[in-house]
This record gives structure tokens, sequence and C-alpha cells, in this order.
């Protein structure tokens, strides 16, 4: 059964830092895997998805790396805002439809 | 374009009443996708659609829950005889097909709480 866990679970830092949110999966054989942001009450935002074939995927501030091999991916935000304050989460797709889900990392991004 | 709906945005059931939840994808999504969240559990797979068809329901955690998906756009998942363990959100989601890269697209939630 795929685990996903995500490191740390809260992170809290001062605003223009840059960060590194981690995703480690138990089933390496993926299809793809995917970053969402989450805001308070609302639906998930999707990120970055990464194809099982692919190393990173780059938008804007951000920066998601795969390690496939080692179940392993990170997101990386680069000069962080105030607004990037939200729940990040993690999924992988070993199946056609399914995601697996981490449990989440809370940012908080402070002025 | 507009994104993908869900309705009601909350309702509050008494327990042992039978609720329905309604998704609208984004059009021209053939793949629709039903997830629950929850304090304890997290994000959790319930079931996904292509077109009209269910090909994996695995994640419907019993019998008292069913979805449907007609004409290939709207769902609905229905809670039957609730219990208060079904108190969470339910969210929806669409995408172009389920297999390949595609990018699965959340609604803002249904939040269900079972009194």
């Amino acid at each position: 059964k795929q685990e996903v866990t995500q490191i740390p679970a809260a992170l809290s830092v001062p605003e223009g830092e840059n960060l590194v949110l981690n995703c480690s999966f138990t089933d390496s054989a993926i299809y793809n895997l995917q970053w969402f942001r989450q805001d308070p009450g609302k639906g998930l935002t999707s990120l970055l998805l990464i194809q099982s074939s692919q190393r990173e995927q780059t938008s804007g501030r951000l920066n998601a790396s795969l390690d496939k091999s080692s179940g392993r991916s990170t997101l990386y935000i680069a000069a962080s805002q105030p607004g990037d304050s939200a729940t990040y989460l993690c999924a992988v797709k070993i199946s056609y439809g399914k995601l697996t889900f981490g449990q989440g990392t809370i940012l908080t991004v402070h002025p | 374009g507009a994104g993908v709906s869900q309705s009601p945005s909350n309702k509050v059931t008494e327990k042992g009443k039978d609720v329905e939840l309604r998704c609208d994808p984004i059009s021209g999504h053939t793949a629709l996708y039903w997830y629950r969240q929850s304090l304890g559990q997290g994000l959790e797979f319930l079931i996904y659609f292509q077109g009209n068809s269910a090909p994996d329901k695995s994640g419907l955690p019993s019998d008292r829950f069913s979805a449907e998906r007609t004409g290939g756009s709207v769902s609905t998942l229905t809670i039957q005889r609730t219990q208060q363990e079904d108190s969470a959100v339910y969210l929806c989601a669409s995408s172009l097909a389920a297999g390949g890269p595609n990018t699965q697209y959340f609604g803002p939630g249904t939040r269900l709480t079972v009194l």
C-alpha cells in the first residue's frame, strides 16, 4: 500500500526566506507526483505536476524535484511571501485516477 | 472558464438521514473524482469516474456510500443513514482524462456535519 509522508508538519519562517518542503513515498512505481496548496476553507490548487520520467518542474518562485528511485520529492519556494501561507500537499498517482495524499505541511510566512 | 463547482457548500444533517452531494466538473473533462478530507484521516480517495463508468470504487468506506454520474458530466455522491463519522469535507475534482499527465482540478468542497 502506497504511503506518503510530508515533513515538516508545520513550518514558520520570516518573509524573504527560501524554504524546502519534503515529501516521501513508499512505492516508487508512480505515474506522476503533484504538489497542491490549500487555503483555509478552500479546495486544492494545483501548483506543479512532475511526470515519473521527469526530474523537476518550475513555475515562478516554485521548483519541485522528483527522485523516483529513492521515493522523494521536494518543493522549493524562493523568496517566500506572506501570501504563500497555506497548507502544501503532495500527492502521488500510482494507478489510473486515484491520488494518494500526504498529510500536508502547514506553512506560515510572517512579515 | 468555470472551475469545478460543488453544492451545497455546507450541509448539516441528523444522524440516520440520507444526503446527496453534487459536483459539476469542468466542461470537457471526462474524468471525475471524489475525495474526503477529515481531521484524523487527511485526504482520502473515494471513487473516480471515466465517463459514466466507475473503474475504481475502492475508497468508498461502506455500502452506505454510492455515487453516480450521468451524461458524462454531473455527479452525485449519496450517503445513506449518515453516521457522525461521516462528518468531513467532501471534495470533487475533474481532469481531461484519468490517465496520462492530467492535472486534477478541485472544487471548493462540501462540508458535511452529522449531528
